[in-house]
């Protein structure tokens, strides 16, 4: 099946620097989302077209092409600590969806 | 925004017993998915469904059954619940719009403890 590898596994930042977190995946496609996760909590997705700014957070965009998609997080924010998964389609017409392991982003003040 | 319930929130079972997870949503989405999510493993799709009366296996079917009496409701059945199957289990609906990428509402999640 497809495979969705996501780098840095883990990423520590002082509040108010940047970062980019990374996806490749082994088919290409533009059908590629970013989700957010709080500790215990449930996922949200954060982007629903590559290149636009995602809702719910507006310091943040994504950028996808060909097998490889980032998601950059600006201006972070304590609040912005979480894990961060990408999530690939295989196609257009189908359902199944497979995720990437995530990277866990810690933001300290 | 979108709503999804899962019930229980958290369930420990015997190995062996029947287990069925829950899940209600209340937009009309067509797509309704099962995830389990492991240390690890990050989430796997277990089952998923198009609509009402339709079940697909996702990953990791084996020892899982879904089933879909409704647009609204979407079960996951453990006929004979194994310790290995202890995970989190996540529940998320969503739809295409314009044929362009969907994006999936998710529940809070069931823990489930399988002793």
């Amino acid at each position: 099946g497809q495979q969705v590898q996501q780098s840095p596994a883990s990423l520590v930042l002082q509040e108010g620097e940047n970062a980019e977190l990374q996806c490749s995946f082994s088919i290409s496609t533009n059908q590629v989302q970013w989700f957010y996760q709080r500790p215990g909590g449930r996922l949200i997705g954060l982007s629903y077209i590559p290149g636009m700014k995602p809702t719910g957070k507006q310091t943040s965009s994504t950028v996808t092409k060909g097998r490889h998609s980032s998601l950059t997080i600006s201006s972070s924010q304590t609040t912005d600590s979480g894990t961060y998964f990408c999530v690939l389609r295989a196609g257009a017409n189908t359902g199944k969806l497979t995720f990437g392991h995530g990277t866990i982003l810690r933001v300290h003040p | 925004e979108a709503a999804v319930t899962q019930s229980p929130r958290n369930k420990v079972a015997v190995t062996g017993g029947k287990v069925t997870l829950s899940c209600n949503q209340t937009n009309n989405h067509n797509n309704m998915y099962w995830y389990r999510q492991d240390t690890g493993h990050g989430l796997r799709l277990i089952h998923y469904s198009y609509g009402a009366g339709s079940t697909e296996k996702g990953d990791i079917p084996d020892g899982y059954k879904a089933s879909r009496p409704s647009q609204e409701n979407f079960s996951l059945i453990l006929e004979l619940a194994t310790p290995s199957q202890t995970s989190v289990y996540f529940c998320a609906s969503g739809d295409d719009w314009g044929g362009s990428w969907e994006t999936l509402y998710f529940g809070s999640g069931t823990r489930l403890t399988v002793l």
